[in-house]
């Protein structure tokens, strides 16, 4: 099973700055990495898949890059609805195994 | 547009079964494969198990395999997941979700909560 691995488990950042989160895999994923967003009392939402292609709604202030074992989340001027848990995944094969977690906070 | 509803949660003892239901619309259902994903309580996402969309190929975490069975009927439109031998680490959400390109999941439902204790 492919270990997916988060950082920094809590990130604190002020509104209308820059966020970056990190996600590294066991093993080579190639670009079958998802970030997904949840907000309290809601279920999960797809933001980027494929590395860095957002999914459907998604702002264009969201961007994914990396491939292979090494992935970021880059959320440019943080908004307010931004602030939630942020999990990435890899679909590459089964099981696809989420990463803990990053939960981004308001400073 | 993609609703995903679940039912079937509940409190359940420990050894006991369950049987959650998703509800789908919006789709071809019968196109694509469907998922469970649970989340225990303040905790992260797990994903649990799978199912094409013909229902001829299934999938399963180790944690759950051979205690829980995911089943289909595209008459319906209903994915189901038969959970038995229930212990307390099995309490969590457990969403039902869609994947159109497998195993990539593209929508979520909102959950269904299920409490495994005496």
């Amino acid at each position: 099973e492919i270990v997916m691995t988060q950082s920094p488990a809590t990130l604190s950042v002020s509104p209308g700055e820059r966020a970056t989160l990190s996600c590294r895999a066991s093993q080579s994923v190639s670009s079958n990495l998802a970030w997904y967003q949840q907000k309290p009392g809601q279920a999960p939402r797809l933001v980027i898949y494929g590395a860095s292609t957002r999914a459907t709604g998604i702002p264009a202030r969201f961007s994914g890059s990396g491939s292979g074992t090494e992935f970021t989340l880059t959320i440019s001027s943080l908004q307010s609805e931004d602030f939630a848990v942020y999990y990435c995944q890899h679909y590459h094969n089964l099981p696809p195994s989420f990463g803990q977690g990053t939960r981004l906070e308001i400073k | 547009e993609v609703q995903l509803l679940e039912s079937g949660g509940g409190l359940i003892q420990p050894g006991g079964s369950l049987r959650l239901s998703c509800a789908a619309s919006g789709f071809s259902f019968s196109s694509y494969a469907m998922s469970w994903v649970r989340q225990a309580p303040g905790k992260g996402l797990e994903w649990v198990s799978a199912i094409s969309g013909s229902g001829g190929g299934t999938y399963y975490a180790d944690s759950v395999k051979g205690r829980f069975t995911i089943s289909r009927d595209n008459s319906k439109n209903t994915v189901y997941l038969q959970m038995n031998s229930l212990r307390a680490e099995d309490t969590a959400v457990y969403y039902c979700a869609l994947m159109i390109t497998f195993p990539l999941i593209d929508y979520w439902g909102q959950g269904t909560l299920v409490t495994v204790s005496s």
